[in-house]
């Protein structure tokens, strides 16, 4: 089974900052890759798909980049509504399709 | 709208079943292959298992592999699944969830009901 590491596992930002977030697969999975986003009590929602594409409905400060093993979610200038935790998903080789352990985003 | 949700959880003991339901509406449900996707209390997005639109094409992880079954009724918009010989571990919030795409069968979904709890405990 393919095997997503997220780092980190969780930090803190404020307002307006810049974040990246890393994700990296064991093996290639070419662009097949998924993030998601999650607040406490509430389902997964899809931000962005194969690696680049922006899920529609989702604002255009979050952004994905990245092929082959190593992979980012971005999101470029922080909202109080994106203090969440958030995962990415390989869905190259399965099964399973894999997730990553999940990176916390909290309030500094 | 596409609306997912999901029914059945509950208390169980070690050893028992329970089957969960996920009724879908606001799509074509018969088009979309669906996904089980559970979440144990404070812990990370696991991968359970997958169906295809027509029922073809079922995938398990390996940790509920030949215990638990998926299945669909295309007629009912309806997807299921038939958990047995639960354990400790299989506790967990249970996400129902729609593949992104009608071409193949994925485990990327854009679509997830609210969840419904599983407690396996004597």
């Amino acid at each position: 089974a393919i095997r997503m590491t997220q780092s980190p596992s969780s930090f803190s930002a404020s307002t307006g900052d810049r974040v990246t977030i890393t994700c990296r697969a064991s093996q290639g999975i070419s662009s097949y890759l998924a993030w998601y986003q999650q607040k406490p009590g509430k389902a997964p929602k899809l931000l962005i798909y194969a690696a680049s594409t922006l899920q529609s409905g989702v604002p255009s400060r979050f952004s994905g980049s990245g092929s082959g093993t190593d992979f980012t979610l971005t999101i470029s200038c922080l909202q109080s509504e994106d203090f969440a935790t958030y995962y990415c998903q390989q869905y190259y080789s399965y099964p399973p399709y894999t997730f990553g352990q999940g990176t916390k985003l909290e309030i500094k | 709208e596409v609306q997912l949700v999901e029914s059945g959880g509950g208390l169980v003991k070690p050893g028992g079943s329970l089957r969960l339901s996920c009724a879908a509406s606001g799509f074509t449900f018969s088009s979309y292959s669906m996904n089980w996707v559970r979440q144990a209390p404070g812990k990370g997005l696991e991968w359970v298992s997958s169906i295809s639109s027509s029922s073809s094409y079922i995938y398990y992880a390996d940790s509920v592999k030949g215990r638990f079954t998926i299945s669909r009724d295309n007629a009912k918009n309806s997807l299921y699944l038939q958990m047995n010989s639960l354990r400790a571990e299989d506790t967990a919030v249970y996400y129902c969830a729609r593949a992104r795409t009608t071409t193949v069968t994925t485990g990327n979904s854009d679509y997830w009901g609210q969840g419904t709890l599983v407690t396996v405990s004597s």
